[in-house]
């Protein structure tokens, strides 16, 4: 089945450095990936739609200055937070589909000290 | 896509069958319904979806009301490893990749 991969699952950052988050397709081509955010006991909520070879198209609210996102290759997406902030501090996920289908990463628990 | 609405909890005995409700009245003719659970701190893992037909696979069954207006997920004998956060989300296969939005979804607590 198709798999993504998403690394780090955790980081620990010091405020105003920035924190780059990798997400894989392993196994298929993904030329539509997903970044969602979620915070403590609160639902995923979509940040932005990343295209492969495009720029990505942001949520309403999502500054994309700050969330900086790259499709550059059809398995692999990232998203930079750059200088981060504590309020920054949230769980990561990002999500590719196949078919229809929507695979999600592990996530990453990322804390801005 | 199509809003849903999921109770905010629900409770059930180890070895029980957990059905989780899901309304999604305003959902179109091709829409799918979807869902998903997420285990504390993981991705969301699919586990089944349908357009009208009931169905079943190793994880679960999915019954859709003959109006498809709400669904029922069914986790034949819960264990305490089905503990979790269940997501039901309705959505179009036409057109390219669409987003998937996440409501609040049932806290699914399976006890001993």
């Amino acid at each position: 089945g198709a798999v993504v991969s998403q690394h780090p699952s955790r980081v620990i950052c010091k405020s105003g450095t920035s924190v780059k988050i990798e997400c894989r397709s392993l196994d298929f081509q993904a030329t539509t990936m997903f970044w969602y955010r979620q915070f403590p006991k609160q639902s995923l909520m979509l940040m932005a739609t990343s295209n492969e070879g495009s720029k990505a198209t942001y949520e309403q609210g999502v500054e994309k200055d700050k969330f900086l996102i790259n499709h550059a290759s059809l398995t692999l997406s990232t998203l930079t937070v750059t200088s981060a902030h504590p309020e920054d501090s949230s769980f990561y996920i990002c999500s590719a589909t196949l078919n229809y289908g929507y695979t999600f990463g592990s996530g990453t628990r990322l804390t801005v000290v | 896509d199509a809003k849903t609405t999921q109770p905010p909890s629900m409770d059930c005995a180890e070895g029980r069958a957990a059905n989780l409700p899901c309304n999604h009245s305003t959902i179109s003719g091709n829409e799918y319904v979807y869902w998903y659970r997420q285990i504390h701190s993981q991705g969301p893992q699919y586990i089944i979806h349908g357009l009208k037909n009931n169905e079943t696979n190793e994880m679960a069954s999915l019954i859709i009301t003959e109006d498809r207006k709400s669904s029922t997920l069914i986790l034949p004998h819960a264990t305490l490893r089905d503990t979790a956060v269940y997501y039901c989300i309705v959505r179009s296969h036409t057109g390219t990749a669409s987003k998937l939005t996440f409501g609040t979804g049932t806290r699914l607590q399976v006890t001993l």
